[in-house]
């Protein structure tokens, strides 16, 4: 079951920052929230994840609240290349290190020209 | 870079088949994974394996079996095919241990269209 919600699709202008947002009011103390990313007719790419400080990559930045009940992905500089699905996750690792990601629908972007 | 394969990109198979997805890692990674990708439902996990020969059922194993003989090798089976489980098949490793992994690595995908 999904424990996350994030809007259907969002629009974002060529060069400017991208701010997708993601909920996850239920999350509990040990669960992860992790960003992965699927372009058309490609699997899923890893992008990110946090526990409880905002991160940042060469690719993003993740922005948690304090409460840990949601999130951003900030992408700085989006890019047409950036036009994908992007998933938000919440997960606890098990003990052998696997972990189940539920993807659900995720954030449809388009940048735009 | 790690790369992960799928045997095939398109398959089309008939309902009552025996149907192998095969997915091989380069990277030595310890877990393995299928999810299956339908509209309006996003990835769904079937099966994953934490070690060679071990197992565990992920959401939706229902109609599905797993084989892990090799550390690289992580084998989806559908035993007697159906309609319903015409999709995007997906597979994806990452390594083991503690402290927790992240970062799965996708396959391409499998695009299974069973009539």
């Amino acid at each position: 079951d999904a424990k996350t919600t994030q809007p259907t699709s969002m629009d974002c202008a060529e060069g400017r920052a991208a701010n997708l947002p993601c909920n996850h009011s239920t999350i509990s103390g040990n669960e992860y929230v992790y960003w992965y990313r699927q372009i058309h007719s490609q699997g899923p790419q890893y992008i990110i994840h946090g526990l409880k400080n905002n991160e940042t990559n060469e690719m993003a930045s993740l922005i948690i609240t304090e409460d840990r009940k949601s999130s951003t992905l900030i992408l700085p500089h989006a890019t047409l290349r950036d036009t994908a699905v992007y998933y938000c996750i919440v997960s606890q690792p098990l003990q052998t290190g696997a972990n189940n990601l539920f993807f659900g629908t995720g954030t449809r972007l388009t940048v735009i020209p | 870079d790690v790369k992960v394969t799928q045997s095939s990109r398109y398959l089309v198979k008939r309902t009552g088949e025996k149907v192998f997805l095969e997915c091989v890692q380069d990277m030595d990674h310890e877990n393995m994974f299928w999810y299956r990708q339908d509209p309006g439902l996003g990835l769904r996990l079937i099966y994953f394996s934490y070690d060679v020969k071990m197992k565990e059922k992920g959401d939706i194993p229902e109609g599905y079996s797993v084989s892990r003989e090799k550390k690289e090798r992580f084998s989806l089976i559908l035993e007697s095919a159906s309609t319903n489980q015409t999709s995007m098949y997906l597979c994806a490793s990452s390594l083991g241990g503690l402290p927790q992994t992240y970062e799965q690595y996708f396959g391409p995908g499998t695009r299974l269209t069973v009539t």
